[in-house]
């Protein structure tokens, strides 16, 4: 049974450019949830998807966006990279209102 | 007031102690809460949930609720050294699928 997986793992970009990472859910898994996590930081709620629309979104800029696809994987997209979006972006899955489950993130570097 | 707040630590115990860590939330209405633990470079594992206030135990882990005090203990019995790692409390606030994460308590078990 095939976890939560998420690509690529490590992404080194320079400031204003755009970038995407993607996560495939845990298998029966239908909702989708980004989180950033700066260096010594807990991680923040970027947004969550369910049925291909944003359900829930937290307190980031909308140069954040994401996708949800048929097959319940997702995308995140940063435009506009900013130093300060450096960080650890982790993806999770769930079903219904069950325990969500990470996936091994991917670590941004923004030059 | 931080929504969900931890002692960043490092708390440090011997190998064979009990190691015990503590999390407050500020949003009364909260549903549920998790404790993750995270090894330095890697993404978030779920050691323990909990719902309804008391204690549950898994293992050596025993989770402790007080919706009442709004707090949320995790005690680590017979620490090893593999326990060494970062633990994260996250909390559901109500009406909510999306966890709010405190920054995180860093525990290192000593031989």
């Amino acid at each position: 049974d095939a976890g939560v997986t998420q690509s690529p793992t490590h992404l080194i970009k320079t400031r204003g450019q755009q970038v995407t990472l993607r996560c495939s859910p845990k298998s029966g898994h239908d909702t989708v949830s980004w989180y950033q996590q700066a260096l010594g930081q807990g991680p923040q709620f970027i947004f969550q998807y369910y049925e291909e629309e944003e359900r829930q979104r937290g307190n980031f800029p909308d140069r954040f966006s994401g996708h949800q696809f048929p097959n319940y994987s997702s995308e995140l997209n940063v435009n506009a990279l900013l130093l300060g979006d450096s960080a650890l972006y982790l993806c999770a899955s769930q079903t219904g209102l069950e325990t969500q489950y990470f996936g091994p993130g991917t670590r941004l570097l923004v030059l | 007031q931080k929504e969900v707040e931890q002692n960043s630590g490092p708390l440090s115990v011997p190998e064979g102690a009990i190691a015990s860590l503590n999390c407050t939330y500020s949003d009364r209405g909260s549903q549920s809460f998790f404790w993750y633990r995270q090894y330095s470079g890697k993404s978030p594992e779920l050691i323990m949930s909990i719902y309804s206030n008391g204690d549950k135990e898994d293992g050596r882990f025993t989770a402790q609720l007080n919706k009442a005090s709004q707090y949320v203990s995790l005690l680590i019995r017979d620490s090893q050294p593999s326990d060494s790692a970062t633990y994260l409390c996250a909390v559901n606030p109500v009406w909510t699928d999306k966890l709010i994460f405190g920054t995180g308590t860093r525990l290192q078990v000593f031989p």
